[in-house]
Formats: structure tokens, sequence, C-alpha cells
């Protein structure tokens, strides 16, 4: 599996965008990125995923550059109950399914 | 049902007993998925599903650990002998075979070893 890493904490303010970078230099072929979020005392939520170019969804878009060694979730006017966990997955379904890493995440903290 | 549900929320136990974790998937959704989050942590992949067979098991950290899935319902993770160090939070998620991972995640299972 293509190891993901990811900034450990971001601090924004409401109304700002944010964006959460994430890197995966091994990133194989038929391995697509998915974004997680997730608040405390819950499990993980589904975002968004992507394979390349922009994806863009009522949440938040994903950019992903040609080489797809990075991406980049990006959250617009974020409000203070966007304040969680960010994940970044990247993987293939077929060759690893359910064997996912989902690293240590971004702490984003949305402040008034 | 809804959603991915998890019994219990909570569970406190003694050292040296055994527990067993629920998980009920999304209806229709063969996948099936245990992680392990101890806190301030990501999530640590245990055991993989697909129907009831459990094709990927390496993630499971010991022989105290062990799953059953009956049919493409219920699974259940067992912990033998628990130990201080088991003490995190178990959740349980679910996906169609053909979404790539398009999980659904339960709210987890707390366990605390005392």
């Amino acid at each position: 599996l293509a190891k993901t890493t990811q900034p450990i904490s971001m601090d924004s303010y409401e109304g700002q965008e944010v964006n959460i970078t994430c890197s995966h230099n091994n990133i194989a072929t038929n391995d697509y990125i998915t974004w997680y979020q997730q608040f405390p005392s819950q499990g993980p939520r589904f975002i968004i995923q992507g394979y390349k170019t922009k994806v863009t969804n009522e949440v938040a878009s994903l950019f992903i550059p040609a080489d797809r060694k990075s991406s980049t979730l990006s959250l617009p006017r974020v409000s203070l109950s966007d304040t969680a966990v960010y994940y970044c997955l990247v993987g293939d379904k077929n060759t690893n399914a359910g064997k996912s890493t989902f690293g240590d995440g971004t702490t984003l903290t949305v402040k008034p | 049902g809804a959603g991915v549900s998890q019994s219990p929320s909570n569970k406190v136990t003694e050292k040296g007993k055994d527990v067993e974790l629920r998980c009920d998937p999304i209806s229709g959704h063969t996948a099936l998925y245990w992680y392990r989050q101890r806190l301030g942590q990501g999530l640590e992949f245990l055991i993989y599903f697909q129907g009831n067979s459990a094709p990927d098991k390496s993630g499971l950290p010991s022989d105290r650990f062990s799953a059953e899935r009956t049919g493409e319902s219920v699974s259940t993770l067992t912990i033998q002998r628990t130990q201080q160090e088991d003490s995190a939070v178990y959740l349980c998620a679910s996906s169609l075979e053909s979404q790539n991972y398009g999980y659904t995640f339960g709210s987890g299972t707390r366990l605390t070893v005392v």
C-alpha cells in the first residue's frame, strides 16, 4: 500500500478556505485517493474520492496533479463544525482490499 | 439498517476476561472491516471479510484476537484474556464490493481493560 504523509495539525478561521495536502509518492497505477473525516467519538466518514485531476462534491474538492504523487483536499468556507481529523487513504481495493492504513491524519481546528 | 451498528458502545472489563464486540453492517454490504483506534492515533487495520470468509487476517495483533462473520451480516470480534494494551476504540466498517474504499463506519466500541 502506498504510504501517505499529512501534516499533523492545521488551524483555520471560520469562513476561510482550507487546503490539506497528502503526499503519496509510491502511489500505484490502480490506486485511488480517498479522504475521510472523523469527529470525536465517531467513526470516520467518507468525504471524497478521486483518481486524477479534480473532483468536486457538495462537501469538498479534491485536486490531484498529473503525477498523482500528492493530493489536496479543499474545504471551502469552513465553519466551527468542520473541526475534525482528516485522513488521506490510498489504495486499490482489488489487491489490498480492506487492508487500509489510515495513518494519524490531520487535526483541523477551526477558530471563530 | 440505515447505518453500521456496533454494540456495546462502551465496555469495561477486567484484565484476563474475554470480550465479544458486535457489528451489524449495512444490509447488502458484502465487505466488512474491523479497525482498532488507540487514543489520539489513526486507525489500525485488523481484519477484512468478503462475505463470510476472511481473506485478510494479517492485521490481528495476536492469537488472542479472532473474528467471525455470519453469512453477509453480523460479525463478532472476540478478544480473549484481555490486556490493558487492548484498551481502544474498535471500529467496524462495511462497503459494497463495487465501492472503492467507500466505507461506512459505525460509531465504534470503546473498550477499557482495567
